[in-house]
C-alpha cells in the first residue's frame, strides 16, 4: 500500500511569492489533515478534510493560507503571499477512521518550506 | 498553558537500560492518546496507541492515568535504534484535532 505522498519535499521561495504544496493521502482514506512545525515549536494542527469538505480549519493561521481537496482525493495547500514566519515543515496525514476511534494518523514525509 | 507537555530531554541512556517518559495533557475530555516516534528530519510515525487499561508492544509499554491526566511510555532493554524523539499526541475538544507535545529526545549509547 502506498503511503501518504507529499511534494515538493523542499521549497525555497522569496517573501511575497506563492507556493502550493500537494498531498496524496492513502487511497480510501476519507480523513486528510494538514499540520505544520515551525522552528522550535511543536507540530500544530492546520485543518481537517472529510472527503472534499473542510471539517475544521480552526488552525489555519490567516487568509494567506488556502487548502482545497477537490474530488476528495489529493489536497493542496497554497500560501499566497508567503511571509518569513511561514517557514517550517508542513505535514499531511490521512486516516480511514476518525481520531475518536483511537486510530492514529499516517503522516507524509513533509514539505520543508523556507521563505527568504 | 499548552495542551500537551513533555520533558524535552535529552535522555542519554546506555544500551540495555530501561527508560520512561511522561506526558501531561490539559483536556480532561480527551479520548485518544498516542505515542509517535520521529527520527531526525523525518515524519512522525505511530509507535503505539495508549489504552485505558495500559498496553504493551514488545519492549514498549504505555500507560494512561486519567485522574492525573498523564500518559507514560516505558522502553525496556533499549537499543541503539531506539534513539529518536518521542512525541506524545492527544486529541482535544474536537476529537479529530490532535495536539502534539514538543517531544522527548532519547539517545541510546553503546
Amino acid at each position: 500500500e502506498a503511503g501518504v505522498t507529499q511534494f515538493p519535499s523542499h521549497s525555497v521561495i522569496e517573501k511575497g511569492q506563492t507556493v502550493t504544496l500537494r498531498c496524496d493521502p492513502i487511497s480510501g482514506h476519507d480523513n486528510l489533515y494538514w499540520y505544520r512545525r515551525v522552528m522550535g515549536k511543536e507540530i500544530k494542527f492546520l485543518l481537517h478534510f472529510v472527503k472534499e469538505s473542510k471539517q475544521d480549519e480552526s488552525g489555519m493561521p490567516n487568509n494567506r493560507f488556502l487548502a482545497e481537496r477537490t474530488g476528495g482525493t489529493y489536497s493542496t495547500l497554497k500560501v499566497q503571499p508567503a511571509e518569513l514566519e511561514d517557514s517550517g515543515v508542513y505535514f499531511c496525514a490521512s486516516s480511514q477512521d476518525s481520531g475518536i476511534d483511537g486510530y492514529g494518523y499516517t503522516f507524509g514525509s513533509g514539505t520543508r518550506l523556507t521563505v527568504v | 498553558r499548552k495542551e500537551v507537555e513533555q520533558d524535552p530531554g535529552p535522555f542519554n541512556v546506555p544500551e540495555g537500560a530501561t527508560v520512561a517518559f511522561n506526558c501531561t495533557y490539559s483536556n480532561s475530555a480527551s479520548q485518544s492518546f498516542f505515542w509517535y516516534r520521529q527520527d531526525c528530519r523525518k515524519e512522525p510515525k505511530l509507535l503505539m496507541s495508549v489504552y485505558s487499561s495500559g498496553n504493551e508492544d514488545g519492549r514498549f509499554t504505555a500507560q494512561l492515568n486519567r485522574a492525573s491526566q498523564y500518559i507514560s511510555l516505558l522502553i525496556r532493554d533499549s537499543k541503539l535504534s531506539d534513539s529518536a524523539t518521542y512525541l506524545c499526541v492527544v486529541n482535544g475538544y474536537n476529537f479529530n484535532k490532535f495536539y502534539f507535545g514538543s517531544g522527548t529526545k532519547l539517545n541510546v549509547k553503546p
